[in-house]
């Protein structure tokens, strides 16, 4: 399967604690989108990397988000002190061209008790 | 800013029977639009878009979906429905942000409910 993958698929911690998911988009993508999704709502846009490039980030990433794609493959997104208001579902997503469809990942869920 | 509104939270329809999910945006320029599909703990599965040109959109699983301009919508349509379709259903626009993307705004989803 060549689809977009994210690990871990679940994740529960407790408040305070820091946080690391990861996200292996479609091989040919040089577009990377990270969404968050809450409940009863639609993915909202947190940010976008171009290559290795983060050329864009939402007002919801809070100083506590931080994401990275080094070398232009792979992605992580790190949340640091988490709060209950992050419970959520992580989602990443890729695309090849400026303006094209973007292909999502199943998802990492996080629940902060 | 553009939005996207789903005017119906829930939809129950039984399993035969058409279904047309309602899509309604706000987008100053011409908009990209995409119908997404989310099964319960899942990520979001592309059903169809449209870019430019016919205005009636065929997808993936039979659905369709037809762009009107005069009415800002994109109504998601399916003459049969089956009980696989049972999911949550998401309609998106595509805006260019200026920084190289182009973000998608999501609507809030609308779930189905397949009665057999």
């Amino acid at each position: 399967d060549t689809g977009v993958s994210q690990n871990p698929r679940h994740k529960i911690t407790k408040r305070g604690q820091n946080v690391t998911f990861r996200c292996d988009p479609i091989s040919e993508h040089n577009r990377l989108y990270w969404y968050r999704q809450t409940l009863g709502q639609g993915p909202e846009f947190l940010t976008y990397f171009q290559n290795e490039a983060q050329l864009e980030k939402s007002r919801l990433l809070s100083d506590r988000f931080s994401a990275e794609r080094p070398k232009g493959s792979f992605s992580t997104l790190e949340i640091q002190r988490t709060e209950q208001g992050d419970s959520a579902m992580y989602l990443c997503a890729s695309s090849l061209e400026q303006g094209s469809e973007q292909y999502f990942g199943p998802g990492t869920r996080l629940t902060v008790t | 800013a553009q939005s996207v509104t789903q005017p119906d939270i829930h939809i129950t329809v039984s399993e035969g029977a058409s279904l047309e999910l309602r899509c309604n945006y706000s987008y100053g320029a011409t908009p990209y639009l995409f119908w997404y599909v989310q099964s319960p703990g899942q990520g979001l599965q592309l059903l169809l878009k449209y870019f430019s040109g016919d205005t009636l959109v065929q997808g993936i699983k039979g659905f369709e979906a037809e762009f009107k301009r005069s009415q800002s919508s994109f109504n998601l349509r399916k003459p049969s429905v089956h009980w696989s379709d049972a999911a949550e259903y998401f309609c998106a626009v595509a805006a260019y942000s200026g920084a190289g993307s182009y973000q998608l705004t999501f609507g809030k989803g609308t779930k189905l409910s397949v009665i057999p």
